[in-house]
């Protein structure tokens, strides 16, 4: 068990500019999330898939946000036209569906964008 | 939406102290998750609780799952300064495969 990889662990893009950050979760794991968090929040769930099918979105999610798991491995979620309120941290999780309730979340370390 | 409040959002303690944080959703949870994370760090998993009224404990931790299911409460008896950091608790709707993050309680340690 390797743990959630993220990758870049930070990120300073300009305004206007596209930004692709990179999750590779555990490898038995078939859910994989993507949260964001903001200084002084907790995580805000962004979307989620199980296997390579995305199953939700936040509603807060603005069609500049776009997320694949193309093959049900790793996961890459891309930022169109960046604008300065997308500066917080990225975080990915995955768990395995098993038992009763949900299965924990197993975090990356993140990846930190700033949009200047 | 759903909401899952926690107070206090900080909380300053001497060492050797007890700390409570309580968690509040604005709707039934079918479980509940409480999250630690260390300044600088991703948040980790420590626990979860899907009976009504259910208490757990984790040496110096104990949780509790109100009887309602909407209310949760984590107590760190005689903290030390290893228990800095944000906890938080999670919780699903029914019927929803996502976890909504709780405000967050920031502990810190008076040495």
């Amino acid at each position: 068990d390797t743990g959630v990889s993220q990758d870049p662990r930070h990120k300073i893009t300009k305004r206007g500019q596209n930004v692709t950050f990179r999750c590779d979760p555990i490898s038995e794991h078939n859910r994989l999330y993507w949260y964001r968090q903001t200084l002084g929040q907790g995580p805000e769930f962004l979307t989620y898939f199980q296997n390579e099918a995305q199953l939700e979105k936040s509603r807060l999610l603005s069609d500049r946000f776009s997320a694949e798991r193309p093959k049900g491995s790793f996961s890459t979620l891309e930022i169109q036209r960046t604008e300065q309120g997308d500066s917080a941290m990225y975080l990915c999780a995955s768990s395995s569906v098993k038992g009763a309730g949900n299965s924990p979340l197993h975090f990356g370390n993140g990846t930190r964008l700033t949009v200047t | 939406g759903q909401q899952v409040m926690q107070i206090p959002q900080y909380q300053h303690v001497q060492e050797g102290e007890d700390f409570t944080t309580y968690c509040n959703s604005s709707t039934t949870l079918s479980n509940i998750q409480w999250y630690k994370q260390r300044p600088g760090g991703h948040p980790v998993f420590l626990i979860q609780l899907v009976k009504s009224g259910e208490v757990k404990k984790q040496k110096r931790l104990t949780f509790q799952f109100g009887e309602a299911k909407k209310n949760s409460s984590l107590h760190i008896t005689a903290t030390q300064t290893t228990d800095v950091g944000t906890y938080f608790c999670a919780g699903p709707d029914f019927g929803n495969e996502k976890l909504t993050f709780g405000t967050g309680t920031r502990l810190t340690i008076i040495p």
